[in-house]
């Protein structure tokens, strides 16, 4: 069965530091893998995907994501965060029509 | 571009009324269309998906049912509103195929008292 897994469900970071937000998926096949943001009261807006090729995949605002697939993981960072990077970010997976999405880790960046 | 718009952007609805919550995707033809549930806390909750109009597809129904009408269009409503329904509703929509990317509207914001 297809799933994703975002052990963490809020995060908190200084202004500065660097960042990383776990996701562990599961599925049989080529997984097709996604980041999403939100911010409070909006839609969620894509940070970068991943199909095949290089598993570090570059997305907007200087995020990366690195898929690893002995690990199943597909783990976003970011090497410096900013206090606008805080807001709730979605770890996706898409065999298909059926779109799995983690719980969402929060994210809180200190001045 | 593409576009996709939802209406209304916010509602206070009394437990027992119906609902009726809209999408509209334009610059995209025969797109893919998702309704998702999100709670107060954040997870995301797929309800429905369409691929083409008329044909809907019911991933959790939480006592909701939608159609599409037409191609740019994806409806979400319920005869009778519960307490539970409260929450945040999103649509999206996506192309052909499962590494396509999903793109969200802004949502609707429902308040059910």
């Amino acid at each position: 069965a297809q799933s994703v897994t975002q052990p963490d469900a809020r995060v908190t970071v200084s202004e500065g530091a660097s960042l990383q937000l776990r996701c562990k998926y599961s599925y049989s096949a080529t997984p097709y893998l996604f980041w999403y943001v939100q911010y409070p009261r909006q839609g969620l807006q894509l940070l970068l995907k991943y199909y095949s090729g290089d598993p570090v995949v570059q997305g907007v605002n200087s995020f990366e994501a690195e898929f690893s697939k002995s690990n199943s993981s597909f783990h976003l960072q970011k090497a410096s965060v900013h206090w606008s990077d805080s807001a709730v970010y979605f770890c996706a997976l898409s065999p298909n029509n059926r779109i799995f999405f983690g719980d969402g880790t929060q994210l809180v960046v200190k001045p | 571009a593409q576009t996709i718009h939802q209406w209304p952007v916010a509602e206070i609805k009394a437990v027992g009324s119906p609902l009726s919550l809209g999408c509209t995707i334009k610059g995209k033809s025969s797109p893919n269309l998702y309704w998702y549930w999100q709670a107060t806390g954040g997870t995301l909750q797929q309800l429905f998906y369409s691929i083409t109009v008329g044909q809907v597809e019911s991933v959790v129904q939480l006592n909701l049912s939608a159609s599409r009408p037409k191609d740019d269009q994806f409806i979400l409503s319920t005869e009778k509103l519960l307490l539970s329904h409260s929450g945040f509703y999103l649509c999206a929509w996506r192309g052909l195929g499962g590494r396509d990317t999903q793109y969200f509207g802004p949502g609707t914001r429902l308040l059910v008292l």
